[in-house]
């Protein structure tokens, strides 16, 4: 059974640029939530696709959006990159409620 | 930003010793879940509880969600050096589907 994984692992952009961030669920999984973790912080949701569709969104702006293909696996897009953007950013996808498996995560630079 | 209150925000831990860290909130919460995150990695589910009062243990952890719904308590026995890390709460609240609103970590460090 593959777990998440995440693509790349690191990547550093230009403040105003946009990224592209993937994500490949556990096999089986139809949900996959994002979430941002700033250093030193907790994992903060960002948004969850359940079947190709958003279904849940935390507090960030539109500028944030994402992707889920029907095998499953998943985009999270930012746009207008800030510094403040610096983060991990964790992928994380379920079969059931709150069994949720995380990948290691996209450390994204903004400068 | 954050919720889910934990303490202490680090502690120091000698092997052998039984450590123990909180979660609190203002909010209730029916899901309350405990990861562990190694340097590189992401969160690794530790225990899950799903009712107000339960107790449940994964080997040398046990977990408690408190009877208020509004904290969850997380022992470590017989602590060893692989025990060190960042260790979050984090919980899910009805209606909010399957969000996870996660704590601010406690650092467990190996006493010098």
């Amino acid at each position: 059974e593959t777990g998440v994984t995440q693509s790349p692992t690191h990547l550093i952009k230009t403040r105003g640029q946009q990224v592209t961030l993937r994500c490949s669920s556990q096999s089986g999984h139809n949900t996959v939530s994002w979430y941002q973790q700033a250093l030193g912080q907790g994992p903060q949701f960002i948004f969850q696709y359940y079947r190709e569709e958003e279904n849940g969104r935390g507090n960030f702006p539109p500028r944030f959006s994402g992707l889920q293909f029907p095998n499953y696996s998943s985009e999270l897009n930012v746009n207008a990159l800030e510094l403040d953007d610096s983060a991990l950013y964790l992928c994380a996808s379920t079969r059931d409620s709150y069994g949720y498996t995380f990948g290691s995560g996209t450390r994204l630079t903004v400068v | 930003g954050q919720q889910l209150n934990q303490s202490p925000q680090s502690m120091f831990i000698q092997e052998g010793e039984d450590v123990s860290m909180n979660c609190t909130s203002s909010s209730i919460f029916n899901t309350w879940l405990w990861y562990k995150q190694d340097p590189g990695e992401g969160p690794v589910l530790l225990i899950a509880l799903y009712k107000a009062g339960e107790l449940t243990s994964n080997g040398r952890l046990t977990a408690q969600f408190g009877i208020t719904r509004k904290d969850s308590f997380l022992n470590i026995s017989a602590s060893i050096p692989s025990d060190v890390g960042i260790y979050f709460c984090a919980g899910v609240q009805r209606g909010a589907g399957n969000k996870l609103t996660f704590g601010g970590g406690t650092r467990v460090l190996v006493k010098p």
